[in-house]
């Protein structure tokens, strides 16, 4: 049992480059999210998505998209990476009842430069 | 909007003492989750403990306990007998239905052998 798993760990990008991060869970979690966390700052959410096949905007979307095609994973798009983009993001899942707690990823370092 | 006040960016604590972290949060919903988590330097985010704003129990964990205070809106962190091994930053973070995790910018703890 993995948990929540993110790939890659760690990426460094130009400006206007594109890359894809996925999040993969194993624990049959309906809803999933991705956060970003920036320095002194604390985490912030992207998008999120209730089950498979829907997506929905969080707190700071612009510049990113979303996937949901599998239940298990939750993929994160930059189609033109920008250096404000530049932070750690985390993925994070839960079950579907309101009262159930996150759990997250050990997060992905990415540098824009 | 909800917001999540951490006022304490840094606290240290001796080993085998008692430090208690700060958060306050602002929101007018009525039902609503309250958390707190520890990112070590590993980065992993893990949750410490939880509460049901519905409950009037404070929450326990081990050496980890909360003093929630609803109509103040206070929800602080304590921790008992600390060691070495809790030295991180910790985030308190507020979610009511479903979705949206809001966090606090951390505080980080250090543990003074």
């Amino acid at each position: 049992n993995a948990g929540v798993t993110q790939t890659p760990k760690f990426r460094v990008l130009k400006t206007g480059q594109s890359m894809t991060l996925l999040c993969a869970q194993d624990m049959n979690h309906e809803y999933m999210y991705w956060y970003r966390q920036d320095p002194g700052m604390g985490l912030r959410l992207i998008h999120y998505s209730v089950g498979e096949g829907t997506t929905a905007k969080g707190e700071v979307p612009d510049g990113y998209n979303v996937s949901r095609l599998k239940k298990q994973n939750f993929l994160l798009g930059l189609e033109s990476a920008a250096p404000s983009q530049t932070s750690v993001y985390f993925c994070a899942s839960k079950w579907a009842h309101k009262a159930d707690t996150q759990y997250f990823g050990p997060g992905t370092r990415l540098t824009v430069l | 909007a909800q917001t999540v006040t951490q006022s304490q960016p840094e606290m240290s604590v001796q080993e085998a003492e008692t430090v208690t972290l700060s958060c306050t949060y602002d929101t007018s919903e009525s039902d609503y989750y309250l958390f707190w988590y520890k990112q070590p330097p590993s980065r992993q985010m893990i949750l410490v403990i939880r509460q049901e704003a519905y409950k009037q129990q404070n929450a326990t964990e081990n050496r980890f306990s909360v003093n929630f205070q609803k109509a103040a809106k206070s929800f602080s962190l304590k921790i008992s007998d600390s060691q070495l091994g809790d030295a991180a930053m910790y985030f308190c973070a507020y979610r009511t239905g479903a979705n949206n995790l809001f966090f606090g910018t951390g505080t980080r703890l250090t543990v003074i052998p």
